[in-house]
């Protein structure tokens, strides 16, 4: 069964101050992972897809990298508006995707 | 549409009764899913339609759980003889192809009272 594990359950950061956010997974046939951001009330947001160990996405402050066993969300010198829950997902070779909890972060001023 | 539409944003239905949650996919978008998401929980997966194929439900919880495309694009969740314990919010999603990303609609949250 695939799985999916996301950690810390919750990160409280000050403003600035950057960190990693971790998802472990075991999948039969990885075809993608994929990473999410949800607002309270919202559906999730799409942010990145990797595809193979070693690739790395970037947008604006967050950076993902993939290796066989997890993948990381890089936030550098975050702001508050970073606030939320990112979601990590990934995709096996019948197509379903398998989410994460979730990671609620949270940016002091 | 711009992007997935799901209706209604919010449903309050009497325990015992059926309710359908509708699922309007982007143009296009030839994959479709369905999550079921309870506070504070990650997303549960309940059953995905890809094309023309045999629909995954793999994810649905009991039998009082169904759903249909109808024409490869709109899609109903129809939960039959609801149970407080469904209450949730209802998470649609589209995606173009089978290793595309999957795009969401805001979720019908469900309350059953």
């Amino acid at each position: 069964e695939d799985q999916v594990t996301q950690s810390p359950e919750a990160l409280r950061l000050q403003e600035g101050e950057s960190s990693s956010l971790n998802c472990s997974y075991t999948v039969s046939g990885l075809r993608g992972l994929f990473w999410y951001r949800q607002d309270p009330g919202k559906g999730p947001e799409f942010l990145f897809t990797l595809y193979s160990a070693g690739e790395e996405k970037e947008k604006e402050r967050l950076k993902a990298t993939l290796t066989k066993k997890e993948s990381f969300l890089h936030i550098t010198a975050p702001k508050p508006e970073d606030s939320a829950t990112y979601l990590c997902a990934v995709q096996a070779a019948n197509s379903k995707l398998t989410f994460g909890k979730g990671i609620t972060l949270s940016v002091r001023p | 549409g711009a992007g997935v539409s799901q209706s209604p944003s919010n449903k309050v239905t009497e325990k015992g009764k059926d309710v359908e949650l509708r699922c309007d996919p982007i143009s296009g978008h030839t994959a479709l899913y369905w999550y079921r998401q309870s506070l504070g929980q990650g997303l549960e997966f309940l059953i995905y339609f890809q094309g023309n194929s045999a629909p995954d439900k793999s994810g649905l919880p009991s039998d009082r759980f169904s759903a249909e495309r109808t024409g490869g694009s709109v899609s109903t969740l129809t939960i039959q003889r609801t149970q407080q314990e469904d209450s949730a919010v209802y998470l649609c999603a589209s995606r173009r192809g089978r290793n595309t990303e999957a795009f969401f609609g805001q979720g019908t949250r469900l309350t059953v009272v």
